[in-house]
């Protein structure tokens, strides 16, 4: 059974840094597209960013294009997502996603002083 | 405003049949294929439908999926109290060039 583990998340204050890593077993990343979607309390779905199963491409949000870094270490199994510059908006529950099919139970990131 | 569209709620009774529509342009759900997503109360989302019309495996056989043009739908006959959740649908944004959801709809089972 596919399994997505995300960790990472936290408390950071605004202008910080976060790395968040999604740990996957019974498949191998390297095969699928990944991506990660984050839920800020109460609200719906926006996707983040997402990665080919080539690794040749890189998507973002508008949101989060230029501060955000969508990347794998197939070695691990591991996807992960550098963030920076972080900003109150981007307090949200963040879901590792296999190919838009599979989802983690998600890590929940907040942005405060 | 989210470029892809929902009712932000729909409701039926058990045993109704129930549909959530979800509308888009030509750059969207008129070009690609879209996924739909149901999310429990305080759970992660679960795919429900993918490709339009297609089930995957374990997804009851109430569920079905269409798609005309720039609009799709997600239909639910037999309504069950377990059927009580948050839907989104997703597609890929070729102006936008990532996944767009919509703004999700709340079902309630009356």
């Amino acid at each position: 059974e596919v399994q997505l583990v995300e960790s990472g998340g936290g408390l950071v204050q605004p202008g910080g840094s976060l790395r968040l890593s999604c740990s996957a077993s019974a498949f191998s990343i390297s095969n699928y597209a990944m991506d990660w979607v984050r839920q800020a309390p109460g609200k719906g779905l926006e996707f983040v960013a997402a990665i080919t199963e080539n690794r040749g491409s890189t998507y973002y949000a508008d949101s989060v294009r230029g501060r955000f870094t969508i990347s794998t270490d197939n070695s691990r199994n591991t996807l992960y997502l550098q963030m920076s510059s972080l900003r109150p908006d981007d307090t949200a529950l963040y879901y590792c996603v296999q190919d838009m099919r599979n989802w983690g139970q998600g890590t929940l990131v907040t942005v405060s002083s | 405003q989210s470029v892809v569209t929902q009712p932000p709620s729909v409701s039926g009774t058990p045993g109704q049949r129930v549909t959530i529509s979800c509308f888009g342009s030509s750059s969207n759900i008129g070009k690609n294929a879209l996924n739909w997503y149901q999310q429990l109360p305080g759970a992660a989302p679960k795919l429900v439908m993918y490709r339009n019309d297609q089930r995957p495996l374990g997804v009851p056989d109430r569920f079905s999926g269409s798609k005309s043009g720039a609009s799709a739908s997600l239909a639910i006959s037999g309504l069950q109290s377990e059927d009580e959740a948050d839907y989104y649908c997703a597609v890929w944004d070729d102006s936008l060039d990532f996944v767009v959801f919509g703004g999700g709809t709340k079902l309630t089972v009356l």
